[in-house]
């Protein structure tokens, strides 16, 4: 069993739609929890990151992690063409070594 | 993306001849991770230096790959005698210390083809 695991898509959806993108873990260990970007060619951007249970809004993006369940998620509200890429989750516990998702393919059409 | 700086952003290979990919951190930074990404895959740790030590290289592989981060000059990752299964992006992020609560930014990567 992988130590993260997420849907890869692809998800498509409509400009000015929220999309919801997910990730569940095995580890109970992880405490930190990180939301990145990744455009094509490029390296991951940093999006979100949160530490343990609970909710960070910044802008159009809400993170969300449920420890209980072992999922996090991430909201995109009102969303962009700019924002299609590929969005990965990260997650850490007490070392320096993050465990990532393979990622979720996403597209905004206009 | 800006501040880590990878370089080459392409490097092409033969079987058997050696790799060195070079990452300098984003500014005031000390600490350097090196991660893979193979396509279809996550990214995978491979090793964490902080300047002259090596903290973790427990993603590493045994033989022919070692990573470096002298006092002076950019970090180093080689591959030595690089077969074709090592083609793959290799990326490098920074943190301004280490530990969980410190979140990594990452340069565009290197992607490494070998022929």
């Amino acid at each position: 069993q992988k130590e993260v695991e997420q849907d890869p898509g692809p998800l498509s959806v409509p400009e000015g739609a929220i999309v919801s993108l997910n990730c569940t873990y095995s580890n109970s260990a992880f405490q930190y929890f990180m939301w990145y970007r990744q455009y094509s060619r490029k390296g991951p951007e940093l999006l979100m990151y949160t530490y343990s249970s609970g909710n960070k809004e910044d802008g159009r993006f809400t993170a969300q992690v449920d420890k209980s369940s072992k999922y996090i998620s991430l909201f995109i509200r009102d969303s962009q063409p700019s924002d299609s890429a590929t969005y990965l989750c990260a997650m850490s516990f007490t070392g320096n070594q993050f465990y990532f998702g393979t990622g979720t393919s996403l597209t905004v059409i206009p | 993306n800006a501040g880590v700086m990878q370089n080459p952003r392409h490097l092409v290979r033969r079987r058997g001849q050696e790799a060195r990919l070079r990452c300098s951190p984003m500014k005031g930074h000390s600490h350097v991770y090196w991660y893979r990404q193979l396509p279809e895959e996550g990214l995978k740790f491979m090793v964490y230096l902080q300047k002259e030590n090596i903290i973790d290289e427990s993603g590493m592989p045994k033989e022919r790959f070692s990573a470096e981060f002298p006092k002076e000059g950019p970090s180093i990752l080689r591959i030595q005698q690089v077969v074709r299964g090592d083609s793959a992006a290799y990326f490098c992020a920074s943190s301004l210390t280490g530990g969980s609560n410190q979140p990594q930014h990452f340069g565009d990567g290197t992607r490494l083809s070998i022929l």
